[in-house]
């Protein structure tokens, strides 16, 4: 089944300096990778999204990247606010192995704390 | 349109009791999921649904059970809690594989004593 890594699992930023998230998955054949940010007692909210066949999207202040070759895609914040400050999750999408569904399969996630 | 729903927010059992964690989504979603959450580990597939009247285990389903009432609802059973089994449950679902996003109910908060 799919495995994804994701690093570091604690980042302290400086208000106004970026912050780069990493994960890598070993499935090839997930094709779909979405992030979630999820606040204290919260559920996990989708924040951006990348398809296999596209190497890179943004969202304002946020993008996304993808290295399908060596099966890594990264979250990038910008200018980061003490709002942005959270767990952020990477995933990856495939199908169970019936292949009934598909499946995300999480990284365990990143603590992310924007110092004012 | 209320997205995806859980009850109960919180729940305490002690050992060996039982329990039900309901879900229901009104987005007219074919699949939906449940998963624990627990500190370091991310989020975990205990169950899923890929359409009505269908389930399948996911990586953790070991002390559960799951049933798909209908289209809208899926629930979560623990026949008999354990201290292992304290965790935060969240249910989601998706609306077909050509998106594969999946939305997030609130998560209900379990322990188990």
């Amino acid at each position: 089944g799919e495995n994804v890594e994701q690093h570091p699992s604690t980042l302290s930023v400086q208000e106004g300096d970026s912050a780069v998230i990493k994960c890598t998955y070993s499935d090839s054949a997930s094709n779909y990778f979405p992030w979630y940010k999820q606040e204290l007692g919260k559920r996990p909210q989708l924040i951006i999204d990348i398809r296999s066949n596209v190497g890179e999207k943004k969202d304002q202040r946020i993008a996304v990247t993808l290295n399908k070759t060596a099966k890594h895609f990264s979250l990038h914040i910008t200018e980061t606010q003490p709002e942005d400050s959270a767990v952020y999750f990477c995933a990856a999408s495939s199908y169970i192995s019936s292949g009934s569904a598909r499946q995300l399969t999480f990284g365990s996630g990143t603590q992310l704390t924007v110092l004012p | 349109n209320a997205g995806v729903t859980q009850t109960p927010k919180f729940q305490v059992l002690k050992t060996g009791q039982s329990m039900t964690l309901q879900c229901a989504q009104d987005m007219n979603h074919n699949s939906m999921y449940w998963y624990r959450q627990d500190p370091g580990m991310g989020l975990r597939l205990i169950y899923y649904s890929a359409s009505e009247g269908t389930t399948d285990k996911g990586e953790v389903p070991n002390g559960y059970n799951v049933s798909r009432l209908n289209k809208r609802e899926f629930s979560l059973r623990l026949e008999s809690a354990a201290p292992s089994q304290t965790s935060v449950y969240f249910c989601a679902s998706l609306t077909d594989f050509s998106t594969d996003t999946q939305y997030f109910g609130p998560g209900t908060r379990l322990t188990v004593l």
